[in-house]
């Protein structure tokens, strides 16, 4: 039950994109494609941006997007705005019905 | 509107206990599981704990396994976390969240927590 690794800040210009790795292991991102990511603002809840690796709930944004390949899934944020400027957590599946969330990354809009 | 909101928060000394609650709206409650997910101070997200919809099966983190209860209350739209000798390292907001494990393996509504404070 280690924590999924993320960078601790990603930067970037308004309009640029930016991608955020999660890497796991064998035993969570690598075995299932049910990586989710979540967009947390200071002092509010996290917030759900994608399921099940790349899928969208409705009302987010397609300027955000989700891949996965072996025990690394990526988040890109294209046409970077400054209401992106979060924290940016990814969570796996971990077999057992447990889960893993990932670092925290911290997203800022230069 | 799915609304989720926790409450029992609180100040508590190291060995303490306490129990938070989680009152549920706007959906239906027992078709759903149900999960915990704390966040330290300045930390990140961690997973706690999550309950089936009938209560038949429970798991926690390892953290967590032999101090932290957590059950549901159906008839009342009710979650709980019953924590008994809490740590200092236990301290932390409290969030309750609908589990999606079993379709989607995710957790689509989140409450607005509850902070626990472990310190003498």
């Amino acid at each position: 039950q280690s924590a999924l690794t993320q960078p601790a800040s990603v930067s970037g210009s308004p309009g640029q994109s930016i991608t955020i790795s999660c890497t796991g292991t064998s035993s969570d991102v690598g075995s299932y494609n049910l990586v989710s990511w979540y967009q947390q603002h200071p002092g509010k809840a996290p917030k759900l941006i994608i399921y099940e690796g790349s899928k969208r709930p409705s009302g987010v944004s397609n300027r955000f997007s989700g891949s996965k390949s072996g025990n690394t899934a990526s988040l890109t944020i294209s046409g970077l705005q400054a209401e992106d400027e979060a924290d940016y957590y990814c969570c796996s599946y971990a077999g057992s019905s447990t889960y893993v969330f990932g670092t925290g990354a911290k997203v800022t809009v230069l | 509107e799915v609304q989720l909101v926790e409450s029992g928060g609180g100040l508590v000394q190291p060995g303490g206990s306490m129990r938070l609650s989680c009152a549920a709206s706007g959906f239906s409650f027992s078709s759903y599981w149900m999960s915990w997910v704390r966040q330290a101070p300045g930390k990140g997200l961690e997973w706690v704990a999550n309950i089936k919809q009938d209560e038949s099966e429970k798991q926690y983190v390892d953290s967590v396994k032999g101090r932290f209860t957590i059950s549901r209350d159906n008839a009342k739209n009710s979650l709980y976390l019953q924590m008994n000798s809490l740590r200092v390292e236990d301290t932390a907001v409290y969030y309750c969240a609908r589990d999606r494990r079993g379709s989607y393996f995710m957790f689509d509504y989140w409450g607005q927590g509850t902070l626990v404070t472990v310190s003498s």
